[in-house]
């Protein structure tokens, strides 16, 4: 199975602040790599596939890029309502996987 | 707009059977393949299990192979996954997600329902 590594696990950030996550896969992906948004207690929400394509109704602060195993997500002015744990996912290869998660928090 | 609905969670013992479903509204359902996606609590994200358009395949982890079913019916635009032989390590909400792409799955996941938790215990 391909590995994914987020990081870092955990962050702290101001509102307004330009945030970036790093997703870094085992072998090369292409371009199938997604990333979810994740709230406490509710499910996760897509983002970003095909590595920088927004998913509709996705605030244009989010953005994603990279290919083959190296990947970010860029979050250009954190806004309140993005401190969240964010996932990466591979589909590239069978079966899909998923990083271990990026916390954001308030600084 | 697309929805999904599971239910069917609940407290199980150990070697016990559960079945949990996922109704889907505001697409064409019968195009679209369907997965789950399990989270222990505290923990990351892990695919389950996916059934093609016309549920005419199912493809599982390997962690749960032979012992979780996946099925569909398309009348009712409804998935549902039969848990048996539970063990403590399937205690996680149980979410079904919508494959991004119609009919050959993508494994790309666009709309998720809102969870049902499992809690496997004696």
């Amino acid at each position: 199975d391909i590995q994914m590594t987020q990081s870092p696990s955990s962050l702290s950030a101001s509102v307004g602040d330009r945030v970036t996550i790093t997703c870094r896969a085992s072998q090369g992906i292409s371009n199938y790599l997604a990333w979810f948004q994740q709230k406490p207690g509710k499910a996760p929400k897509s983002l970003i596939y095909a590595a920088s394509s927004v998913q509709s109704e996705v605030p244009s602060r989010f953005s994603g890029s990279g290919s083959g195993t190296d990947f970010t997500l860029t979050i250009s002015s954190l806004q309140p309502e993005d401190f969240a744990t964010y996932y990466c996912q591979q589909y590239d290869s069978y079966p899909p996987t998923f990083g271990g998660g990026t916390k954001v928090e308030i600084k | 707009q697309v929805q999904l609905a599971e239910s069917g969670g609940g407290v199980v013992q150990p070697g016990r059977s559960l079945e949990l479903s996922c109704a889907a509204s505001g697409f064409t359902f019968s195009t679209y393949g369907i997965h789950w996606v399990r989270q222990a609590p505290g923990k990351g994200l892990e695919w389950v299990a996916f059934i093609s358009y016309d549920g005419s395949n199912g493809y599982y982890a390997d962690f749960v192979k032979g012992r979780f079913t996946i099925s569909r019916d398309n009348s009712k635009n409804t998935i549902y996954l039969q848990l048996n032989s539970l063990r403590g390590e399937d205690t996680a909400v149980y979410y079904c997600a919508k494959d991004r792409i119609t009919l050959a799955p993508l494994y790309s996941f666009d709309y998720w329902g809102q969870g049902t938790l499992v809690t496997v215990s004696s």
